[in-house]
């Protein structure tokens, strides 16, 4: 079963802008991932925040996490079209090792 | 560094044949993941190895799906026979340890007709 579930399933901007997806989720966890996939290729990993984080940053990315509330946020700013992808958020629960993946929330950056 | 490496590419096969697939991860990454992820879906995990012991294979369809990881190197996916729900991508990924961050190949792009 997935026990992330991303929101909004889709989103469109311009370049430029920011974007914000969201994640929650259902258990404890240890650590959340943020992964993108290019249309056809495999997942790149992104970001790992743990569960005793709250913020985190990498270049252009922004994750916070809110364990009160099982929810995470990715923030891209100044966005390009290079950023048009699906990105998953995945999380580690405590009791295990399995990554659980959401659905996905697929980004179009128009040009 | 290389990546995880994956082959075939693409496989096109009819229902109740059988497909195998094979995964080449990081140099001296310990633990190895098999992934299926049907379009428009998130990936789920089918097995997962450390070294070459299986530590979750709880979401393998055992009765046609097989995998093995010789050595605690590279591992293979196999499928027998093929249904057509099983048209899907495989992703192989791997990682220094459990919980880790993981490493993705580019995956097998499945189509059973």
């Amino acid at each position: 079963s997935q026990q992330g579930e991303e929101d909004p399933q889709a989103l469109s901007i311009q370049e430029g802008e920011n974007a914000t997806m969201n994640c929650s989720y259902k258990t404890s966890i240890n650590n959340l991932q943020w992964y993108r996939q290019n249309s056809g290729r495999g997942l790149v990993h992104l970001i790992l925040i743990r569960s005793n984080e709250r913020e985190k940053h990498s270049g252009r990315l922004r994750v916070t996490l809110d364990t009160s509330k099982k929810s995470s946020s990715l923030l891209i700013t100044a966005s390009r079209a290079a950023d048009t992808a699906s990105y998953f958020c995945a999380t580690v629960e405590t009791s295990g090792s399995r990554l659980t993946f959401g659905e996905g929330t697929q980004l179009t950056v128009n040009p | 560094e290389a990546g995880v490496a994956q082959s075939p590419r693409y496989k096109i096969i009819e229902k109740r044949q059988s497909v195998a697939f094979w995964c080449n991860p990081i140099s001296g990454h310990a633990t190895l993941y098999w992934y299926q992820q049907i379009l428009g879906q998130g990936p789920k995990l089918l097995i997962q190895f450390q070294n070459n012991g299986v530590v979750d294979d709880s979401q393998l369809p055992k009765d046609r799906f097989s995998a093995e990881r010789l050595k605690g190197v590279d591992s293979t996916l196999k499928i027998q026979p093929a249904k057509l729900e099983d048209s899907a991508v495989y992703l192989c990924a791997s990682s220094l340890d459990r919980i880790e961050t993981q490493y993705f190949g580019p995956g097998t792009r499945l189509l059973v007709l």
